[in-house]
This record gives structure tokens, C-alpha cells and sequence, in this order.
């Protein structure tokens, strides 16, 4: 059964830093592309982060230059570090699979809240 | 970036009656390869999304044949045949075709 566990979400004052984490399980890790994606109160979801499992990464205009995807094959592992945090980043992330065609599986998602 | 436009926002429906969303997006979604990137999704209340159907009508694994997805090029729309009450939530269009992905703004199915 594919498992992702999001954590390291939390309160953080803008312009702060946070770094989340995804445990993956259930799949072969190392050959899937995995992607973050944040929903915000109102329910809209958009697409924050993706690195393929060669470690290309993508990422979208608000939040180039402030956040990082990465990923440790051998601990199953996917990171999102995110700097210099706005109010507008407030949101649930979650950690996403990629499938080829798209996104398939969620993990729970972890909330993030910056506010001074 | 592509902008995804749903079609109603809300939507209520009768047990046992069939109900429509709109997508449609401010570009083609017709790749190169030939497939065509449009994913729904379903939230179910205090749930994460669960992906209902890819490339546009491919139901995912698990999914009840209720659910048909249909379109091209920048219409697209998900179709219930016959609503029950575990369909209540929110659903998605998101498109994969153009970077950064994006996503529809929600409609929200409940029951009359």
C-alpha cells in the first residue's frame, strides 16, 4: 500500500524558515517523480514543487528562489525547505506522487501557518 | 500559466440523478506525445484528494464506472451517472500538460 507521511509543518513568522519532510513507503521510491502541492483555506490547491526521479526540479513563479525540493532515495525521503516565508504562504502541503501522468497519490499534508 | 475554469462552483444534486462539471482551460492541453493531461480529482470532507481519472476519460484503479471523464483540447467535464451520498466533497480539474501545473477552482457537490 502506498504510504506518504508529511511532517515539520508549523508556526513560523514571515520571513522565517521551515523545512518539510515526506517519508514514502508501499513503492519503489527511486523511480518516481514526487511533487509538493499546497492547499489554502478557502480549498484551492496549487501545484508548489516537483523533482523527477533523475532530481530535475520545477517549481512556479511565487515561490522560485524561496523554496527547494529535494529528495534521499535511500531514506525514502522528500524535503521542501522554504525561506524568507510570506503570509500568503499559509496553506496545508502535501507530498504528491508523480505517475507520468499526472499526480496519483496524497499524503495527509501538514499545515503550515506564518504569521507574526 | 494555464487557468483552469470550473463550471458550477456549486452544485447541488438529488440521490440517484446524474450531475456534469465543466473544465476548460485558457490553452490546449494536447501534448506532443499525443496524450492529453487532464486529471480530476475528488476531496471528500476532512480528506486529501483522491485522483478520480487521467488523461482526460482513464478511470484509476478502484474507481466506480459512475464516474466518466470526457473532452479535448480545452474542454473537458466529469460526469456522475447516478449522484450517491459518498460523492459529497469537492472536485478538481488539474491539467499536466503545461509548466507549472494548475488546477480548477473546486466545485463543491452535495446532496439536495
Amino acid at each position: 500500500e502506498v504510504q506518504l507521511v508529511e511532517s515539520g509543518g508549523g508556526l513560523v513568522q514571515p520571513g522565517g524558515s521551515l523545512r518539510l519532510s515526506c517519508e514514502a513507503s508501499g513503492f519503489n521510491f527511486r523511480n518516481y517523480d514526487m511533487h509538493w502541492v499546497r492547499q489554502i483555506a478557502r480549498g484551492g490547491l496549487e501545484w508548489v514543487s516537483g523533482i523527477t526521479f533523475a532530481g530535475d526540479t520545477y517549481y512556479p513563479g511565487p515561490v522560485k528562489g524561496r523554496f527547494t525540493i529535494s529528495r534521499e532515495d535511500a531514506k525514502n525521503s522528500l524535503y521542501l525547505q522554504m525561506n524568507n516565508l510570506r503570509v500568503g504562504d499559509t496553506a496545508v502541503y502535501y507530498c504528491v506522487r508523480g505517475d507520468g501522468y499526472g499526480v496519483d497519490y496524497w499524503g495527509p499534508g501538514t499545515l503550515v501557518t506564518v504569521s507574526s | 500559466d494555464v487557468v483552469m475554469t470550473q463550471s458550477p462552483l456549486s452544485l447541488p444534486v438529488t440521490l440517484g440523478q446524474p450531475a456534469s462539471i465543466s473544465c476548460n482551460s485558457s490553452q490546449s492541453l494536447a501534448y506532443s506525445d499525443g496524450n492529453t493531461y487532464l486529471n480530476w480529482f475528488q476531496q471528500r470532507p476532512g480528506q486529501s484528494p483522491r485522483r478520480l481519472i487521467y488523461k482526460v476519460s482513464t478511470r484509476d484503479s478502484g474507481v466506480p464506472d459512475r464516474f466518466s471523464g470526457s473532452g479535448s483540447g480545452t474542454a473537458f467535464s466529469l460526469k456522475i451517472s447516478r449522484v450517491e451520498a459518498e460523492d459529497v466533497g469537492v472536485y478538481y480539474c488539474m491539467q499536466g500538460t503545461h509548466w507549472p501545473w494548475t488546477f480548477g477552482q473546486g466545485t463543491k457537490v452535495e446532496i439536495k
